[in-house]
C-alpha cells in the first residue's frame, strides 16, 4: 500500500530553524512529484510548492518562494520542508502529498503540526 | 496568477438533499480541476480529478462537471458522513491554487 509518513509534531521558538520530513513507502518515489500544503489554524489549504525527487526539480508557489526550502533525498525516499528562521505566523499543519498531472494530490501524509511560540 | 473562486463558503442542507458547490477559475484551466473533502481534524481526501473522474473508493453520490473556467461538485443525496469542508484546486501549473473552501453542514 502506498503511504507517505511524516515526521512528528514540533514546538519551536521564533528565529529557530526546522526541517520536517515526508517518507514514501510503497511506490516509486522518483517517478512522481511531492507537494507541500499548509493549513493555518481554522483556515483553508495553501499549496506551497512541489518537487520531483528524480532530479530535484522544484517549483514554488509565489507566496512561499524565499520563505521555505523544499528538498528531497531519493536514496532514502524522503522529501523535506525547511525553514531557516521561523516566525509565529508559520504555526500551522503541514501536509505532504503525492502529485500527478493525472490525479492531482492523490495520496496525503498524516500531517505535521508546527507550533512557533516564544 | 490564476484565481479560484469557490461558492458558497458554507451551506446547510437536509439528509437526502442534492448539494451543489461551484468553483470558478480565471483564466481557463481546461479540465485540470480536483475536488477534496476534509472532515474536521482529518487529512484532506481526493474525491474528483480531471474535473469529472471519480477517485477510486469514493461513493458515486459524488460527481464533478465542468471545463475551462466553471466547475461543479454535486452530492446527489447528502449523507451525515458528508459533513466536511470541500475544496477545489487547479493543477495545470504551479501555483496549484486551492479555492477558499465550502463548509457543508446538516440542517
Amino acid at each position: 500500500e502506498v503511504q507517505l509518513v511524516q515526521s512528528g509534531a514540533e514546538v519551536k521558538k521564533p528565529g529557530e530553524s526546522l526541517k520536517i520530513s515526508c517518507k514514501d513507502s510503497g511506490y516509486s518515489f522518483t517517478s512522481y512529484w511531492i507537494g507541500w500544503v499548509r493549513q493555518m489554524p481554522g483556515k483553508g489549504l495553501e499549496s506551497m510548492g512541489i518537487i520531483y525527487p528524480g532530479d530535484s526539480d522544484t517549483r514554488y508557489s509565489p507566496s512561499f518562494q524565499g520563505q521555505v526550502t523544499i528538498s528531497a533525498d531519493k536514496s532514502i525516499s524522503t522529501a523535506y520542508l525547511q525553514w531557516s528562521s521561523l516566525k509565529a505566523s508559520d504555526t500551522a499543519m503541514y501536509y505532504c502529498a503525492r502529485f500527478t498531472s493525472e490525479g492531482a494530490f492523490d495520496i496525503w501524509g498524516q500531517g505535521t503540526m508546527v507550533t512557533v511560540s516564544s | 496568477d490564476i484565481q479560484m473562486t469557490q461558492s458558497p463558503s458554507s451551506l446547510s442542507a437536509s439528509v437526502g438533499d442534492r448539494v451543489t458547490i461551484t468553483c470558478r477559475a480565471s483564466p481557463d484551466i481546461s479540465n485540470y480541476l480536483a475536488w477534496y473533502q476534509q472532515k474536521p481534524g482529518k487529512v484532506p481526501k481526493l474525491l474528483i480529478y480531471a474535473a469529472s473522474s471519480l477517485q477510486s473508493g469514493v461513493p458515486p453520490r459524488f460527481s464533478g462537471s465542468g471545463s475551462g473556467t466553471d466547475f461543479t461538485l454535486t452530492i446527489s443525496s447528502l449523507q451525515p458522513e458528508d459533513v466536511a469542508t470541500y475544496y477545489c484546486q487547479k493543477y495545470n501549473s504551479v501555483p496549484l491554487t486551492f479555492g477558499g473552501g465550502t463548509k457543508v453542514e446538516i440542517k
